[in-house]
């Protein structure tokens, strides 16, 4: 079984839905659980990170982290054209840091 | 200012070379990452460096990959005996430091393509 765990999709909605991405995880040592954007032939970008159960909110993304069912979500409200790449949820035990396979979106105008 | 940039962009070798991937992290930037993403794939922690010293290299797959990062800021990634499985993107990341979660600012990777 994989440390982390994300439907790789492929994602594809209507500018201005609401997307929902997951990922669920087994070890309950991870520490931080984050969110990158990666553009085709780009490295990952950080969108956001949390530390602890509950929400965390910027702008038009919502990160929620469930620590007692070891599940992860990123919601993109208003979705835009240029919301369109790979979401990768990742978590960290010290320095190893553990990424999903990465969910495409494509956010059709 | 500049981001972490590596070379080449692409490297195509055959099967048995030895090849040399190169990372420049952001300039004050002590901890340093190589990851490995395969198609379809997320990055796979390969090996940290805090400064100098590699912290952390449980991810090396195997003994032909090895890391240096000798005065504590580029980094070099050699793969020896190079193999079709070792075609990949590899990627590094810097961040300020150990403490806490530092931010990992990700280079646009070398893809290494093994004929």
């Amino acid at each position: 079984q994989k440390e982390v765990e994300q439907d790789p999709g492929p994602l594809s909605v209507p500018e201005g839905a609401i997307v929902s991405l997951n990922c669920t995880y087994s070890n309950s040592a991870f520490q931080y659980f984050m969110w990158y954007r990666q553009y085709s032939r780009k490295g990952p970008e950080l969108l956001m990170y949390t530390y602890s159960s509950g929400n965390k909110e910027d702008g038009r993304f919502t990160a929620q982290v469930d620590k007692s069912s070891k599940y992860i979500s990123l919601f993109i409200r208003d979705s835009q054209p240029s919301d369109s790449a790979t979401y990768l949820c990742a978590m960290n035990t010290g320095n190893q840091f553990y990424f999903g396979t990465g969910t495409s979106l494509t956010v059709i105008p | 200012g500049a981001g972490v940039s590596q070379t080449p962009s692409n490297k195509v070798t055959e099967k048995g070379k030895y090849v040399e991937l190169r990372c420049d992290p952001i300039s004050g930037h002590t901890a340093l990452y190589w990851y490995r993403q395969s198609l379809g794939q997320g990055p796979e922690f390969l090996i940290y460096f805090q400064g100098t010293g590699a912290a952390d290299d449980s991810g090396l797959p195997n003994d032909r990959f090895f890391a240096v990062r000798p005065e504590g800021s580029v980094s070099t990634l050699k793969i020896q005996r190079t193999e079709r499985g070792d075609s990949a993107v590899y990627l590094c990341a810097s961040s300020l430091g150990p403490q806490g979660l530092n931010e990992q600012f990700f280079g646009p990777g070398t893809r290494l393509t093994v004929l």
